[in-house]
């Protein structure tokens, strides 16, 4: 069975740290994808990679950065976490460009407080 | 341009009844559009999903009707079940694999 894992299921920060959350997929995907869910807005995507050390800005990437150094791996840093960046963070990945079946992680639920 | 919009919020259905979630878009680019099932603590799953040059796709109980000229499509789940709970997302496929998802629906099956 395909799998994403999100290492970490609730986070409590303070404000101002340096958050790191981690995506690992074992399905060989090509692409990944960083979206944060909160009620009323759905999910919203923040940062995006097509490819190993490469990245691309989804509709909200302020705050936010990435890394993907391997194919497997995607991590989404926050640079100095703030209490607007309080919410559900779901990671994702897709075999092909065009496809649109996403397989999700459960997410991370994330609090700075 | 990018948005979906998704309708209603949240839905009450009688066991055995018909759920009706429907989406409207504006960017004629868009080229796919999935439906996304969501349980309480899991991530999103794909759950049916439909090209523009299909006007209805049909799987088990679910099905999605696509109206092109109108911008719109809908997922109905025919004879509901208190498993179907869950929120559901519509979304939309532009051209670089980058899905953009409605806000979601609630729904909520009661015996």
């Amino acid at each position: 069975d395909v799998k994403v894992t999100q290492s970490s299921r609730y986070l409590v920060k303070r404000t101002g740290e340096k958050v790191f959350l981690e995506c690992v997929q074992d399905m060989d995907h090509e692409n990944m994808f960083w979206y944060r869910q909160d009620p009323g807005l759905g999910l919203r995507l923040i940062y995006f990679s097509y490819d190993v050390k490469m990245k691309e800005k989804g509709d909200i990437p302020e705050g936010y950065s990435v890394s993907r150094e391997k194919k497997e791996r995607f991590s989404l840093i926050l640079e100095s976490a703030s209490t607007n960046q309080t919410s559900m963070y779901l990671c994702a990945s897709s075999l092909y460009t065009g496809t649109g079946g996403y397989t999700f992680g459960s997410g991370t639920r994330l609090t700075v407080v | 341009q990018q948005q979906v919009k998704q309708s209603p919020q949240s839905l009450i259905v009688q066991k055995g009844g018909i759920s009706i979630i429907n989406c409207a878009y504006e960017n004629t680019a868009f080229d796919y559009f999935p439906w996304y099932q969501q349980f309480p603590g899991k991530g999103p799953a794909l759950l049916i999903a439909i090209r523009p040059d299909v006007s209805e796709k049909k799987e088990g109980r679910f099905t999605i009707s696509f109206n092109k000229s109108a911008k719109q499509f809908s997922l109905h789940i025919m004879d509901s079940q208190p498993g179907d709970s869950a929120t559901y997302f519509c979304a939309a496929l532009l051209n670089t694999d980058k899905l953009i998802f409605g806000t979601g629906t609630r729904l909520q099956v009661f015996p």
